[in-house]
């Protein structure tokens, strides 16, 4: 596609739901990441794939979090008995290469977890 | 471990005057490239600026410059005749070549008075 898509825009839950966040990177890209940025705050880092290498999983909050991707296609991100703390902005991005630095983000997805 | 600072949560300027906005930053590699990016109310993070730490020659984009200071840790942007559109968060960000990844700083939120 021309950009980056996550789905759902926006997604209302209850505590102690699982949830699951969908990102569509731009065809050809070979690494995908996934950002948390709570309201006001900066993006803070979780995951990142790199074509067929093993995900850095090094800012995953807890084990409630996990993400997968097929190839260099779609990832989602998976946050199972969310907790208030979660609500956030979930934020997509990917490049076309390791060696290529400037993220392409998509428009993110809302979490609101009550 | 790499850290991104910036200082000024909030800033305001009025219509077509000149504003900088601050930022500071740690690593431990050589070779590291700086970005500001933008953060409009749409979410969509847009890219406005990006430096190579290996080039000393401060980069320029239209409106937008960056005072880089390597041995300072510093990495300020400067957004010349501002205007209405520019209101957003401002967000500094360093991706270092082994890290493979972006930090990024809690983000500036300015405003441009009309």
């Amino acid at each position: 596609g021309a950009g980056v898509s996550q789905s759902p825009s926006n997604k209302v839950t209850e505590k102690g739901k699982d949830v699951e966040l969908r990102c569509d990177p731009i065809s050809g890209h070979t690494a995908l990441y996934w950002y948390r940025q709570r309201l006001g705050q900066g993006l803070e880092f979780l995951i990142y794939f790199q074509g067929n290498s093993a995900p850095d999983k090094s800012g995953l909050p807890s084990d409630r979090f996990s993400a997968e991707r097929t190839g260099e296609s779609v990832s989602t991100l998976t946050i199972q008995r969310t907790q208030q703390e979660d609500s956030a902005v979930y934020l997509c991005a990917s490049i076309p290469d390791r060696g290529n630095e400037k993220l392409f983000f998509g428009s993110g997805t809302q979490l609101s977890v009550l | 471990a790499q850290t991104v600072t910036q200082s000024q949560p909030e800033m305001s300027v009025q219509e077509a005057e000149t504003v900088t906005l601050s930022c500071t930053y740690d690593t431990s590699e050589n070779n590291y490239y700086l970005f500001w990016y933008k953060q409009p109310p749409s979410r969509q993070m847009i890219l406005v600026i990006r430096q190579e730490a290996y080039k000393q020659q401060n980069a320029t984009e239209n409106r937008f410059s960056v005072n880089f200071q390597k041995a300072a840790k510093s990495f300020s942007l400067k957004i010349s005749d501002s205007q209405l559109g520019d209101t957003a968060m401002y967000f500094c960000a360093l991706w270092g070549t082994n890290a493979g990844k972006s930090t990024f700083g809690d983000g500036t939120t300015l405003t441009v008075k009309p």
